[in-house]
């Protein structure tokens, strides 16, 4: 069975940092694109970064790009989100999704990690 | 960015009832659409990919269609388990997600 359980969520101030970890079994997670997906309260969904199966690549959206970083640990099965600099826009639920590639759906989500900034 | 359209908002049916649900794209985007469902405090979960495909352990009672610009979620005997929100979204390009249409029993 696959699963996804991300950890590392909280509550922070504005301009703090956070990281987020997303742990990943039930499927070999060395041959995934994995993603990070955010939903703000009574919000839509965001996709916020991109990274590939072999970290060769990796992907931001707009609003997120310099200050967050996406990386991962084949050798631990876990991918992670580096939060810089956060903001109170940043508040959000954080999902992490994996991907067979670029166009694909996401075809597996994570249950989310809550991150709300706030002074 | 491909921005998606959905609509109705919110659709309010009786269990039973076959509804429609709209996704349209600010660009075509040929078939790169998919529908996910996504209940209330639970995380998305994809339901049809690539327009019309089915996935493995959705019920038939979900199908859809569409190419290019305009796309369909259908529901045929809408049951109260299916009480969710429904959001399309597009990976022509960098993804982005429809604003969802919430689905409520009568």
């Amino acid at each position: 069975e696959v699963q996804l359980v991300e950890s590392g969520g909280g509550l922070v101030k504005p301009g703090s940092s956070l990281k987020l970890s997303c742990v990943a079994s039930g499927f070999t997670f060395s041959s995934y694109g994995m993603h990070w997906i955010r939903q703000a309260p009574k919000k839509g969904l965001e996709w916020i970064a991109l990274i590939y199966y072999d970290s060769s690549n990796k992907y931001y959206a707009d609003s997120v790009k310099g200050r967050f970083t996406i990386s991962r640990d084949n050798s631990k099965n876990t991918l992670y989100l580096e939060m810089n600099s956060l903001r109170s826009e940043d508040t959000a639920m954080y999902y992490c999704a994996k991907s067979r590639g670029m166009r694909a759906p996401f075809d597996y989500w994570g249950q989310g990690v809550m991150v709300t900034v706030s002074s | 960015d491909i921005v998606l359209t959905q609509s109705p908002t919110t659709l309010s049916v009786t269990p039973g009832e076959t509804v429609s649900l709209s996704c349209r794209a600010s660009h075509s985007i040929g078939t790169n659409l998919h529908w996910y469902q996504q209940k209330t405090n639970e995380s998305p979960r994809l339901l049809i990919k690539y327009a019309s495909q089915s996935i493995s352990g959705i019920p038939s009672r979900f199908s859809a269609s569409g190419s290019g610009t305009d796309f369909t979620l259908n529901i045929n005997n809408v049951e109260f388990d299916d009480v969710s929100s429904y959001f399309c979204q597009q990976t022509q390009s960098w993804p982005t997600f429809g604003a969802g249409t919430k689905l409520e029993l009568k």
